[in-house]
């Protein structure tokens, strides 16, 4: 039982760059998440998704996509990567859409844009 | 704007000492505060939860302290240990779907 998988560890891109994070998780979770964390700021919610074929805007989508390929995969994709967008990229999941449900997290991607 | 604050950003306690993290929060839709941990490397995970129809709550060494009125939540590591050196996350979350808000995080050294 893995938990939740995600590729690459890391990763660094020049400005204008695209590239998609993947994340998978075994878990048979309905919701999925992605976060950046950035020093001092936490973890914010880039974007998730409650269910498979939904996905909703968290607190900072700006220069993000999202794709629920299926039940078990949630991908972020950066059309054109800025340097604001250096961070390390955590993708979540947990049972059900609910607050009281803990989220498991994934090891992380560190993602420089140069 | 971050509607959950947390300090300290850092903290150096000596084996066998109290660590304290305090959190505040302005909304008060907020009904759940989870704390979450994170060792190097790695992803956070869930350490602790509370809900404020409690004061307290209390799992071996780790203890949520809630104080509704003054919308503050906190965290105390009893005996601390070397190998409870990481970054400490306190959240909030309503009832509106599983959005959780996080604090900035404290990094916690404890030395032996």
């Amino acid at each position: 039982n893995a938990g939740v998988t995600q590729t690459p560890k890391f990763q660094v891109l020049k400005t204008g760059q695209s590239m998609t994070l993947q994340c998978a998780q075994d878990m048979n979770h309905n919701s999925m998440y992605w976060y950046r964390q950035d020093p001092g700021m936490g973890l914010r919610l880039i974007y998730y998704s409650a269910s498979e074929g939904t996905t909703d805007k968290g607190e900072v989508p700006n220069g993000y996509n999202v794709s629920r390929l299926n039940k078990r995969e949630f991908s972020l994709r950066l059309e054109s990567a800025a340097p604001s967008q250096t961070s390390v990229y955590f993708c979540a999941s947990s049972e059900e859409i609910l607050r009281t449900d803990t989220q498991y997290f994934g090891p992380g991607t560190r993602l420089t844009v140069l | 704007q971050q509607q959950v604050k947390q300090s300290p950003q850092s903290l150096i306690v000596q084996k066998g000492g109290i660590s304290i993290i305090n959190c505040a929060y302005e909304n008060t839709a907020f009904d759940y505060f989870p704390w979450y941990q994170q060792f190097p490397g790695k992803g956070p995970a869930l350490l602790i939860a509370i809900r404020p129809d409690v004061s307290e709550k209390k799992e071996g060494r780790f203890t949520i302290s809630f104080n509704k009125s003054a919308k503050q939540f906190s965290l105390h590591i009893m005996d601390s240990q070397p190998g409870d050196s990481a970054t400490y996350f306190c959240a909030a979350g309503k009832a509106a779907g599983n959005k959780l808000t996080f604090g900035g995080g404290t990094r916690v050294l404890v030395k032996p």
